[in-house]
């Protein structure tokens, strides 16, 4: 059984603060890791694809590490603002189909 | 315009129906897939077809049934529903790099909130 863990489960920083969620995924037969980001009341959205050892991707002040050898990702939010406030899911798949195993999702609370 | 869009946003029915939610994408996508999210909030896949052709068929009941009548369309039929059936369902697509779908993100649907009772 494949399992994702996400940590922590939820998250309350204030306006401005720094924050950094981590992914644990199986470190065999990896093909990629994926970051989504889901709002309240809408669909989740893509923030990385991630396939290679060491990957770091950036998007504004978002960032995230990859590390297949030892089963880890993390997100790090710069600066985190109210309008970031989201449940962020990672997602890990063995196979070249597409086949996504979710975590349960990491909860931020940005307070003004 | 939308890229990912599902039929109906809300479904309520009784045990016992058959019912069906619609989805299409107008992103010119090669693979689909239908979503289950749980009722612990887990998302877990459900099926995925390519070029019309079922790739992913996880282990769930012969009464939820996938039909895909071109690429752009994946539609999920439900017979004899039951109340356990409840949960939101999302419909997600991607691109193919070569033959792989794993590293290319997926679009999601707005969700299909299904209530049997």
């Amino acid at each position: 059984i494949l399992n994702v863990e996400q940590s922590p489960q939820s998250l309350h920083v204030q306006e401005g603060d720094s924050t950094n969620f981590t992914c644990s995924f199986p470190s065999s037969n990896f093909y990629a890791l994926h970051w989504y980001r889901w709002e309240t009341a809408k669909s989740p959205e893509a923030l990385f694809v991630m396939t290679l050892n060491g990957d770091e991707k950036k998007k504004g002040r978002i960032s995230a590490t990859l590390n297949t050898k030892e089963g880890y990702s993390y997100l790090y939010i710069k600066g985190s603002q109210p309008e970031d406030s989201a449940t962020y899911l990672c997602a890990f798949t063995a196979s070249n189909t597409g086949k996504l195993i979710f975590g349960q999702g990491t909860t931020l609370q940005v307070k003004p | 315009d939308t890229a990912v869009s599902q039929t109906p946003k809300y479904l309520v029915t009784q045990m016992g129906n058959d019912k069906s939610i619609k989805c299409e994408q107008n992103l010119g996508h090669d693979t689909m897939y239908w979503y289950k999210q749980d009722s612990k909030k887990f998302l877990k896949i459900m099926f995925s077809y390519n070029n019309k052709e079922l790739i992913i068929n996880e282990t769930v009941p012969n009464r939820f049934s996938p039909k895909s009548p071109d690429k752009a369309h994946l539609n999920l039929h439900i017979n004899s529903l039951e109340l356990g059936d409840s949960a939101v369902y999302f419909c997600a697509s991607s691109p193919l790099t070569g033959t792989i779908s794993s590293y290319n993100e997926q679009f999601f649907g707005p969700g299909t909130r299904l209530t049997v009772l």
